[in-house]
């Protein structure tokens, strides 16, 4: 089945830091991904569509001089956390999808981001 | 932004059937419901998706009202492992495939 990969598993760095995290579809290519955050014991927050190419697409109230994303290739999308604070800690996941509009999303297995 | 509503939470005893219902009554003629499960710290597994057939893999079954007003996740033999936060999700048509994520339905298989 299709697989997305997200690198690294884990981070743990100071406040102040800017830290990127990578999302890689391994066995399909995928013109747009899709970026999510998740807090302690709640749902999934759509946080910007990254589209290969062109620039992202960034849902209400996320900022994105914050969170930079950039989609270079098929197999590829990166989010940038700049200048990261303790608030910012949080469970940070991508998605892909292969083929037609109606195929499902598939995810990586999460970035947990720990800011001291 | 979610058009599904379940319940949050739900037992099973192991081996019974988990039968996990989800409300999506706003749902268009041509948005597809979608199911996925998360075990604690990973990203969610896809269990499967359906649009007004039944639907059935490996997995689960997928039943789908006539009026594709709620469905139904059906588990047919539940295991400790299935013990996971399950989301029904419609993808809105017309909106670049996202996905918004109700609260989901936590599901406890005891033994």
């Amino acid at each position: 089945g299709a697989v997305v990969s997200q690198h690294p598993s884990r981070v743990i760095c100071k406040s102040g830091t800017s830290v990127k995290i990578e999302c890689r579809s391994l066995d399909f290519q995928a013109t747009t991904m899709f970026w999510y955050r998740q807090f302690p014991k709640q749902s999934l927050m759509l946080m910007a569509t990254s589209n290969e190419g062109s620039k992202a697409t960034y849902e209400q109230g996320v900022e994105k001089d914050k969170f930079l994303i950039n989609h270079a290739s098929l197999t590829l999308s990166t989010l940038t956390v700049t200048s990261a604070h303790p608030e910012d800690s949080s469970f940070y996941i991508c998605s892909a999808s292969p083929g037609s509009s109606n195929q499902p999303q598939h995810f990586g297995d999460g970035t947990r981001l720990s800011i001291l | 932004d979610a058009k599904t509503t379940q319940p949050p939470s739900m037992d099973c005893a192991e081996g019974r059937a988990a039968n996990l219902p989800c409300n999506h009554s706003t749902i268009s003629g041509n948005e597809y419901v979608y199911w996925y499960r998360q075990i604690h710290s990973q990203g969610p597994q896809y269990i499967i998706h359906g649009l007004k057939n039944n639907e059935t893999n490996e997995m689960a079954s997928l039943i789908i009202t006539e009026d594709r007003k709620s469905s139904t996740l059906i588990l047919p033999h539940a295991t400790l492992r299935d013990t996971a936060v399950y989301y029904c999700i419609v993808r809105v048509a017309n909106n670049f495939n996202k996905f918004y994520f109700g609260s989901g339905t936590k599901l406890n298989v005891k033994p």
